[in-house]
């Protein structure tokens, strides 16, 4: 079974520049999620969508954040102007469903520096 | 609110055992994940708890104490490529039927020789 697929794995900005994500989950599941982890934390979610609905973006900061998942399947996560504190590694993960049984499995990741 | 306590560091032997402790305080209580994630990588899936007891997996067991809000991963026989960071995670069901992760800050874990 092909992992959560996401790119480009590296970025470096200005401050103020735009920059957008991109995440392939699993094929099948239904349930993805965008987190930040900021270094030496835990993950924060940022937005969860079902199939292509949203489900949570109570922690996006959507002055500046936007997220969609278009039929469904991928999803690209937009930031607009970019700050020096959205430095972080942007995850996704995908899950068969909402339930938290099934587990979370995360791609790669993308650190995203802003300078 | 939703809060979850691990201790920021450890240190333990090649070799040797540690248990890493997780305390959560959260409402609508799912189950409790562990995961390790390596510098620079993304988290990967060690176990789920959703009774009360130990579950075993190979080196790694977790226990779980639901009145008691309490959670251990124990490794054993610790290798040096088990140095990572361990999260802890709850998932809870919320009021609107979702499901939803809170996330520990993490345990830093390093293994001397």
């Amino acid at each position: 079974e092909a992992g959560v697929a996401q790119s480009p794995r590296y970025k470096i900005i200005e401050k103020r520049q735009s920059v957008a994500f991109w995440c392939n989950p699993i094929s099948g599941h239904a349930t993805l999620y965008w987190y930040q982890q900021i270094l030496g934390q835990g993950p924060k979610l940022l937005i969860q969508f079902q199939n292509n609905g949203v489900v949570d973006d109570s922690q996006l900061p959507k002055d500046r954040f936007s997220a969609e998942r278009l039929k469904g399947v991928d999803s690209t996560l937009k930031i607009q102007p970019a700050k020096l504190e959205d430095s972080a590694v942007y995850l996704c993960a995908s899950s068969l469903h909402g339930e938290a049984n099934y587990g979370y499995t995360f791609g790669s990741g993308t650190r995203l520096t802003v300078v | 609110g939703q809060n979850i306590d691990q201790p920021t560091e450890m240190t333990a032997t090649e070799g040797a055992i540690v248990q890493i402790n997780c305390t959560y305080q959260t409402s609508g209580f799912n189950g409790l994940f562990w995961y390790q994630q390596h510098a620079g990588e993304a988290p990967t899936f060690l176990s789920y708890n959703v009774l009360d007891g130990l579950e075993e997996k190979g080196r790694f067991s977790s226990f779980l104490s639901r009145s008691k809000g309490y959670s251990y991963l124990l490794l054993k026989e610790l290798q040096m490529k088990d140095s990572a960071s361990y999260l802890c995670a709850v998932s809870i069901l919320r009021e609107d039927s979702n499901y939803q992760l809170i996330w520990g800050a993490g345990t830093k874990l390093i293994i001397k020789p």
